[in-house]
């Protein structure tokens, strides 16, 4: 079954404590990208990968990092979780189209930093 | 389920009439919009699309318009089922490598 899969789907962390939240898509797919969700904001990009060791910033790239090693893989890593970084996480994978093709998101990952 | 907002605009039919939610978008550049749907617990998943050099796109039940002229999207669902009850987004991109998102609108429908 093509999906994208993240883990953990839930994380209580406490402030300064390094994690990192996998995910993992099994169509081939060159694009994917990190997604956060408040409230009312809706989805804001983190950071996006146009294909192995292609990276780049979205529109709220602070307090996060990640990396393309693998055309399948795309942690998303919090090097020192701050309070603000309490939200729901998706993943999210698409074909060459890049965010023109349908994106492919996972379940999503709440975080929460205490 | 997750919540995805607790003050999201809603829209509420009555099962088989027709819904039309509507979004505006900000960047007058914008040249591609699409929908996703949102069920609790999940994440997004694409409805339909549509390319700034059309006005109207059908896909199965839903329709999509958009009006490039005031910056407003809509996305009309012809004869609502229960299971279209869910957070709709549209999102807008302007070539390059980024969707924006809109807020969001809950639909629910009620039997």
């Amino acid at each position: 079954e093509a999906q994208v899969t993240q883990n953990p789907r839930y994380l209580i962390t406490v402030t300064g404590k390094k994690l990192t939240v996998t995910c993992s898509q099994n169509m081939n797919h060159e694009y994917m990208s990190w997604y956060r969700q408040d409230p009312g904001l809706g989805l804001r990009q983190i950071y996006y990968s146009m294909n192995v060791e292609v990276t780049d910033k979205g529109d709220v790239p602070e307090g996060y990092k990640v990396s393309r090693k693998e055309k399948r893989n795309f942690p998303l890593i919090l090097e020192s979780p701050s309070p603000n970084q309490t939200s729901l996480y998706f993943c999210a994978s698409s074909s060459m189209g890049g965010v023109r093709s349908p994106l492919h998101f996972g379940n999503g990952t709440r975080l929460t930093v205490t | 389920g997750e919540s995805v907002g607790l003050h999201l605009p809603t829209l509420s039919v009555q099962e088989g009439d027709n819904s039309i939610i509507n979004c505006a978008y900000s960047n007058s550049a914008s040249d591609y919009f699409i929908w996703y749907k949102q069920e609790s617990g999940k994440g997004p998943q694409f409805i339909i699309d549509i390319r700034s050099n059309m006005d109207k796109r059908q896909g199965q039940r839903v329709t999509v318009l958009l009006n490039k002229t005031v910056k407003h999207l809509s996305l009309q669902i012809a004869a609502t089922q229960p299971g279209d009850s869910a957070v709709y987004f549209c999102a807008e991109n302007n070539a390059g490598n980024m969707l924006t998102f809109g807020g969001g609108t809950r639909l629910m429908v009620k039997p």
